[in-house]
């Protein structure tokens, strides 16, 4: 399986920043994965980051909230933009295996929305 | 600390018995199933998959069953240790396509 560094592991913010967590992976991977953990809540996919095309983005997420960059294979970035304190929540990213159909996540950020 | 089980459903079972994780799904087209195990400060941790053409799939300690006749998953662990104390989802997809949906997941709590 991938290793996957997420940065920063957690961080509290006031209202009106924006934040951007990095994802960076050890082997290149086509396709990283963005979700946000609601607390007490399960994973919801925020959008699919491939190296070389704009993100897509699921139902309930536009690109002006979480700007999403994929510039290589092993790295990719999402932006929380001007946090509110609804935005409080676990990001987590993904990167698909060898396997393709099997995702591997990182630690996740912790965000706290003042 | 961790606020991940907060709202979910809490299983609880003594040190040594066996434990069972029910997990219903939603989409029929769905043709390939996930369970993770998300301990608390921890992303989710890859335990065992299963394809819609298997109805079970053993792993070390662990088993999962499919029925794809009522939509529902399942998910065994042998002899259970306090190191499974954790909150476990399950996932599917369709199309051999990367884009997985979660269960609503469930607190596994290990007694001693």
């Amino acid at each position: 399986s991938a290793v996957i560094s997420q940065k920063p592991s957690r961080d509290i913010c006031q209202r009106g920043t924006s934040l951007t967590i990095q994802c960076q992976v050890d082997s290149q991977v086509t396709m990283m994965f963005w979700y946000r953990q609601q607390p007490g809540q399960s994973l919801t996919l925020i959008a699919t980051a491939n190296q070389g095309s704009e993100a897509t983005y699921e139902s309930g997420f536009v690109i002006d909230k979480f700007p999403i960059s994929r510039p290589n294979l092993t790295f990719s970035t999402l932006t929380v933009s001007n946090m509110s304190p609804e935005d409080s929540s676990i990001y987590l990213c993904s990167v698909e295996g060898q396997g393709k159909d099997i995702q591997y996540f990182g630690a996740g950020t912790r965000l706290s929305v003042l | 600390g961790e606020s991940v089980g907060l709202h979910l459903p809490t299983l609880s079972v003594q040190e040594g018995d066996n434990s069972i994780i029910n997990c219903a799904y939603s989409n029929s087209a769905s043709d390939y199933f996930i369970w993770y195990k998300q301990e608390s400060g921890k992303g989710p941790q890859f335990i065992i998959d299963i394809r819609s053409n298997m109805d079970k799939r053993q792993g070390q300690r662990v088993t999962v069953l499919l029925n794809k006749t009522v939509k529902h998953l399942s998910l065994q662990i042998a002899a259970t240790q306090p190191g499974d104390s954790a909150v476990y989802f399950c996932a599917e997809s369709t199309g051999g396509g990367n884009k997985l949906t979660f269960g609503t997941g469930t607190q596994l709590k290990v007694e001693l």
